[in-house]
């Protein structure tokens, strides 16, 4: 069975300034990955995925995130956070040939402090 | 289209009492998923359905929990004789059939057990 692993529960950062969101999963086939975002009192909401092809996949509000096969990371980055990003963000992975459903990580609040 | 949405947002029961939530999907897709969501977790598959055939359950979903899809739209999930471990966030989701497709979620219904 697949597992997500965000080994960070909590990142707090100045706003303006860079972040790193960790993710790593075990599989033993090819999965479909995703983060998502969570703002307070809402329901969660797709900030990109990838599928295949380009590691490198960029999303919504300037998000990217790369795959590493050979670390089973897939790691999310932003150059420069605003305090609007502050939220719970959730990675997620699907296995491709199964059921396709979701698997979710802990969570990894983002703090953005001013 | 309004998204998936969900009622109630927020139920208190006392122990002992069945409740029933109810889950709108969008309306073009077959999938539907049901998630539990506990504070500083990540949400933990229940059971999810393809059309009207419920096609997976969950560990965590014990014999006190069922779930329904008539006519493959709308979902319900009822729990009996409520416990205080119930008390959570309980998240419906949908999605197309399709490689890789993204579940799009509602906003919850929060659950607290008295």
């Amino acid at each position: 069975a697949q597992s997500v692993t965000q080994l960070d529960s909590q990142v707090p950062v100045f706003e303006e300034a860079p972040v790193e969101l960790r993710c790593n999963y075990s599989s033993s086939v090819s999965v479909y990955l995703f983060w998502y975002v969570q703002y307070p009192n809402q329901g969660l909401q797709l900030l990109l995925k990838y599928l295949s092809g380009s590691t490198l996949v960029k999303g919504i509000n300037g998000f990217e995130a790369e795959f590493n096969k050979s670390q089973t990371s897939f790691h999310l980055r932003k150059p420069s956070v605003h305090i609007s990003d502050t939220a719970e963000y959730f990675c997620a992975v699907s296995v491709a040939g199964g059921s396709y459903i979701p698997t979710f990580g802990r969570g990894t609040s983002l703090i953005v402090h001013p | 289209d309004t998204g998936v949405s969900q009622d109630p947002r927020h139920k208190i029961t006392k122990r002992g009492q069945n409740v029933t939530f109810r889950c709108d999907p969008i309306s073009e897709h077959n999938r539907l998923y049901w998630y539990r969501q506990t504070l500083g977790q990540g949400p933990e598959f229940l059971t999810y359905f393809q059309n009207e055939a419920q096609l997976e359950k969950s560990r965590l979903l014990s014999d006190r929990f069922s779930a329904e899809r008539p006519k493959g739209s709308f979902s319900t999930l009822e729990i009996q004789r409520t416990e205080q471990g119930d008390s959570a966030m309980y998240l419906c989701a949908s999605s197309l059939d399709g490689v890789g497709t993204e579940a799009f979620f509602g906003q919850g219904t929060r659950l607290t057990v008295v």
